[in-house]
């Protein structure tokens, strides 16, 4: 089973809306969570953490944690056509990032 | 900016054969980990190696191996390819439990 499960699989926003990604933990060691970003054909690029319950905001985009139920969520507001890309949630017992466990992503496609 | 370099961008091989894939990193990180890409996107970890340690996944197939010189390279060897190892590799690095910084990967096509 899945330990990391995100939804949606894809997602389409226009251009300057808000895009929002949800991930939740099936594991009770899983609570430290984690956001990638991948572009077709690169690497994923680490966005943000988050360790804590309640919000973390780095620029556009806000990462949400509810440890009491294992669900985190990303929303990224003013999106724009660069923001199209591929969004990892990955998952860990430990606050280090070296075990991470990643789900299966969610396509974002932000249409101009 | 790139700062974790994998070698080739794209391999294309025959069941059976050997194949050795590169990766170097520069940020200066004391772990670094290969991960396998399957053609759905899903990212599994094969290995983590710093100085000190090899973990490896129990999911991972033993023709498959690891090869570091210093801490600023990870190899990865496949022994004898089949099928089923067609995929993007990805390499990455890390200081410690820090963030990891992944290479663009490498494809690897089985004939």
């Amino acid at each position: 089973q899945q330990k990391v499960q995100q939804s949606p699989e894809s997602l389409s926003v226009p251009e300057g809306g808000m895009a929002s990604l949800n991930c939740t933990s099936s594991d009770r060691n899983f609570q430290y969570f984690w956001w990638y970003r991948q572009h077709s054909g690169e690497g994923p690029k680490a966005l943000m953490s988050i360790f804590s319950d309640g919000d973390k905001k780095e620029g556009r985009f806000t990462a949400h944690l509810n440890k009491a139920s294992l669900h985190v969520s990303l929303h990224i507001r003013d999106s724009q056509p660069s923001d199209s890309a591929l969004y990892f949630c990955a998952a860990t017992d430990t606050e280090g990032a070296d075990r991470l466990t990643f789900g299966k992503g969610t396509q974002l496609i932000i249409q101009p | 900016e790139t700062a974790v370099f994998q070698t080739p961008n794209y391999h294309v091989t025959q069941v059976g054969n050997e194949v050795s894939f590169n990766c170097k990193q520069t940020l200066g990180h004391d772990t670094m980990y290969w991960y396998k890409q399957d053609s759905k996107k899903l990212l599994k970890i094969m290995f983590s190696y710093n100085n000190k340690q090899l973990i490896v996944n129990e999911t991972v197939p033993r023709r498959f191996s690891p090869q570091s010189s210093d801490k600023a390279h990870l190899n990865l060897r496949i022994k004898s390819v089949e099928p089923e190892d067609s995929a993007v590799y990805l390499c990455a690095s890390s200081y410690g439990k820090d963030t990891q910084y992944f290479g663009p990967g490498t494809r690897l096509l089985v004939l």
